[in-house]
């Protein structure tokens, strides 16, 4: 079966730096995204990645590794208003999106 | 301003009656998407057209239907046969299926409870 798999909760402190982890198991990869989602509000996309490498903008960067089935996003000089759920998610050969259950992350004063 | 909106935000409806989530998008994107968000679980599809006239399954099609009689709009209907319907449904639409680039925007999302 097809799988993502991200933690569920991450906890970090305002100004640092944290690393939100991704591994994937699909039927195919055509593309791995990230989106952002603030509790009952829609998802906002963040970054796509089909190469192995990094992907910087601005505070936020992410990276594939496609060999390992990996990614993570990394989120540098955190904000108090980056608390969210992050989601990651992989498309597969049919064009279709599969989802992570996303990682909530806690930022503290 | 382009975007997608769903209406509406809330949505109370007593077991065993239909009711209909609209969505509509002024982006001009050729596809659209209907996803399920519960607690704890990945987002999962619902239907999804490609084109005017035209939609798919998607993973967790049974009690639900949809149509796609204009570019623009996408309403989904949650039917009796639902067996569990209460969820956050998120609308999504992007420029083309198919291509690896083709990112998924949503619209604000309609939280359905049904009592």
């Amino acid at each position: 079966g097809q799988n993502i798999d991200q933690p569920t909760e991450m906890t970090a402190t305002e100004g640092a730096i944290v690393q939100i982890n991704c591994t994937y198991q699909t039927s195919g990869f055509n593309g791995l995204f990230w989106y952002q989602q603030h509790a009952g509000e829609a998802p906002t996309f963040l970054s796509y990645n089909v190469l192995d490498g990094l992907e910087e903008k601005g505070r936020f960067s992410s990276f594939l590794s496609r060999s390992k089935g990996y990614s993570y996003l990394l989120l540098k000089e955190l904000q108090m208003k980056d608390s969210a759920s992050y989601l990651c998610a992989v498309m597969d050969s049919n064009y279709q999106l599969i989802w992570g259950a996303g990682t909530k992350l806690i930022i503290k004063p | 301003d382009g975007g997608i909106t769903q209406s509406p935000k809330y949505l109370f409806r007593k077991e065993g009656q239909n009711v209909t989530l609209s969505c509509e998008q002024n982006l001009n994107h050729d596809a659209m998407y209907w996803y399920r968000q519960d607690p704890g679980q990945g987002l999962r599809l619902i239907y999804y057209s490609q084109i005017v006239n035209d939609f798919q399954k998607g993973d967790i099609a049974e009690g639900y239907s949809v149509s796609r009689e204009k570019k623009e709009s996408f309403p989904l209907t949650v039917t009796s046969a639902q067996k569990n319907p209460t969820a956050f449904y998120l609308c999504a639409s992007s420029a083309l299926q198919g291509a690896g680039t083709d990112t998924q925007y949503f619209g604000p999302g309609t939280r359905l409870t049904v009592l």
